[in-house]
This record gives C-alpha cells, structure tokens and sequence, in this order.
C-alpha cells in the first residue's frame, strides 16, 4: 500500500509570494491533518480536514489555509510568506473518524525555505 | 494551557548503553499520550499509545511507561539503528489538536 505522498518536496519562495503544497492521503483515509515543524517551536498542528470539512484548526493566523478534494487530497496555502514561514510542512492521513493522533501515517514533508 | 516537556533534548549512548528519555505533561484530562520516532528527512512514525497512569507498552527495544505527569520512553541495549528522534504528543480534555514535545534526539554509537 502506497504511503502518504507530499509535493514538491523541496521548495524556495521569496517574502510576500504565495505558495501551494499538496498531499495525497493513504488510500482509504478520509482524515488529512496538516503540521508545521520548525527547530524553535517543534511540531505544530494547523488543520486536519475529514470528508472536506475542517474538523480541527491550530492557533495559526489566517494567511495558512487548506482544502479537501472529494479524493481526499489534501492542499495547504500560505498567502504572504514571511521568512519564519521557512519549516517543514508535514500532512498525515488516518483511516478513522475518531480523530485520535495513534492512527496518523505521516507523509515526509515539504521543505520551504523563505528568502 | 496545554504543555508538554522533553528531556534531556539530546542523548548520545554507546550502543548497548540503556537510557530512558521523559516526557513530562501539564494537561486536563490526558486523552492519550502518544510516542513516535522521527529519522531525518522523514515523517514521525507512530511507536505508542499510553491512554492512563500505570499503562505499559513494549515494542523490541523499546518500553513506555506512563504516570499521572510523564512518561518514560526506555530503551534497552540500544543498536545504532535506533538513533532518531523521539517525540511525545497527547491529546487532552475536549480537543483532539495534539500537542507535541519538543523531541529528544538520540545518536547510538556503535
């Protein structure tokens, strides 16, 4: 069975560019949760969508947002980059409804750097 | 405020050296508290699911152990291939957002 898959893997915008990352979920899992990891502040939640609907959002300002297709991929924006935006986006996909963390299969991320 | 610690943030071991790395917590109503491993230029990769005090999992090398304010990831006899980082999340009272530690990294010297 494929794993989550991230696209692209590495990325480099400049301040103020907006960017697009996408994620394709197990087969089979509905859930798509979104992190941002940085080496300062570790790894933090920003979103998890379930049969396109957000179900859960973290304390990040509106300029971060995603969506759900009805395959359940999964695309997180950001709008106005800003140079502390430069992390590790991390997606998870999980086969539950539940929405506990012990069934999340994380992708390998995408790495953006902000210049 | 949901807060979760790790300790010590890094751990260098000779290869059949136990350790133990701590998670301590600081949350209402401990939903789960969850243990991965993370490689570089990888994902986390779930280990374990400790859902209250006294509960014990084990996985090979690897023991976790839980009480009402931490949690102990032991690891015993570690080989070079468990170097990685360690990180501890839980979920707690009413929201499923999990809150994740800072991590422990782990380099097994052989």
């Amino acid at each position: 069975k494929a794993g989550v898959t991230q696209t692209p893997r590495y990325l480099i915008k400049t301040r103020g560019q907006q960017v697009t990352l996408s994620c394709s979920p197990i087969s089979g899992h509905r859930s798509v949760s979104w992190y941002q990891q940085t080496p300062g502040q570790g790894l933090q939640f920003l979103f998890e969508y379930f049969s396109e609907t957000q179900r859960n959002k973290g304390n990040f300002p509106g300029r971060f947002s995603g969506r759900q297709f009805s395959n359940s991929r999964s695309e997180m924006n950001v709008s106005t980059l800003e140079l502390g935006d430069s992390a590790l986006y991390l997606c998870a996909s999980s086969p539950a409804a539940d929405q506990l963390a012990d069934t999340q299969y994380f992708g390998p991320g995408t790495r953006l750097t902000v210049l | 405020e949901d807060q979760v610690t790790q300790s010590p943030e890094a751990l260098r071991l000779q290869e059949g050296e136990s350790s133990s790395l701590n998670c301590s917590y600081t949350v209402s109503g401990l939903r789960g508290l969850f243990w991965y491993r993370q490689d570089p230029g990888k994902g986390p990769e779930f280990l374990f699911t400790l859902y209250s005090a006294g509960e014990e999992k084990e996985k090979e090398r690897l023991k976790a152990t839980l009480t009402k304010k931490e949690s102990f990831l032991h690891i015993t006899a570690p080989k070079p291939e468990d170097s990685a980082t360690y990180l501890c999340a839980v979920q707690a009272g009413g929201s499923y957002i999990p809150t994740f530690g800072r991590g422990t990294s782990l380099i097994v010297h052989p």
